[in-house]
């Protein structure tokens, strides 16, 4: 059975620090991994998708790692903003659970100004 | 456009009441699927429907039925929910639903409150 965890559950950094948020996962035969943001009552927002071919992605600030056959991705933020205060969610979908993404239990960032 | 829209926004039911979610996509997007989430949470998936064929997770109750009218809608029906039902109900759609490399987007939810 595919798990997805998450560290650390909650994080707290000034504005303008680079932070690292952690997803680990323990079957390896993945199609691919997925980073989302929550906002609190809102739905998710897709941040980065990594094929599991690749080793990462990146779009603005943001920039995702993968390492397969480890288990394990980051997610890497530059130059934090007030505005990035969000639940960051990662999502795995297994080679033999068709469209089904498993999701890790997310990290809740706050960035104060 | 990557927007999937749901209505409403906010629903209040009591036990015995019939209700339906909706979702909307016109992306041509050809899976369409309903989480569920609670509070501090990750999403459950419950239902998918992948080139109009649906897959269930087996423990989702039966007060919940999912119907796909056509490829660009999904509803969720709701008959004789529990006070545990009370969550916020997800819609996503993905390009496939087979193969390597969708992308899921997700609408803003329903947040469901059963008294």
């Amino acid at each position: 059975k595919q798990e997805v965890t998450q560290i650390p559950a909650a994080l707290s950094v000034p504005e303008g620090e680079n932070l690292v948020l952690n997803c680990s996962f323990t079957d390896s035969a993945i199609y691919n991994l997925q980073w989302f943001r929550q906002d609190p009552g809102k739905g998710l927002t897709s941040l980065l998708l990594i094929q599991s071919s690749q080793r990462e992605q990146t779009s603005g600030r943001l920039n995702a790692s993968l390492d397969k056959s480890s288990g394990r991705s980051t997610l890497y933020i530059a130059a934090s903003q007030p505005g990035d205060s969000a639940t960051y969610l990662c999502a795995v979908r297994k080679e033999t659970s068709g469209s089904r993404l498993t999701f890790g239990e997310g990290t809740q960032l706050t960035v104060n100004p | 456009d990557t927007e999937v829209t749901q209505t409403p926004k906010h629903l209040v039911m009591g036990m015995t009441n019939k209700k339906s979610l909706k979702c909307e996509q016109h992306m041509g997007h050809r899976a369409m699927y309903w989480y569920k989430q609670k509070a501090k949470k990750p999403p459950e998936l419950m239902f998918v429907y992948s080139y109009e064929k649906l897959s269930i997770n087996e423990s989702v109750p039966s007060r919940f039925s999912p119907e796909c009218p056509n490829s660009s809608l999904l509803n969720l029906h709701l008959h004789a929910l529990q006070p545990e039902d009370s969550a916020l109900y997800l819609c996503a759609s993905s390009q496939v639903g087979r193969g390597r490399g969708e992308t899921q987007y997700f609408g803003p939810g329903t947040r469901l409150l059963v008294l």
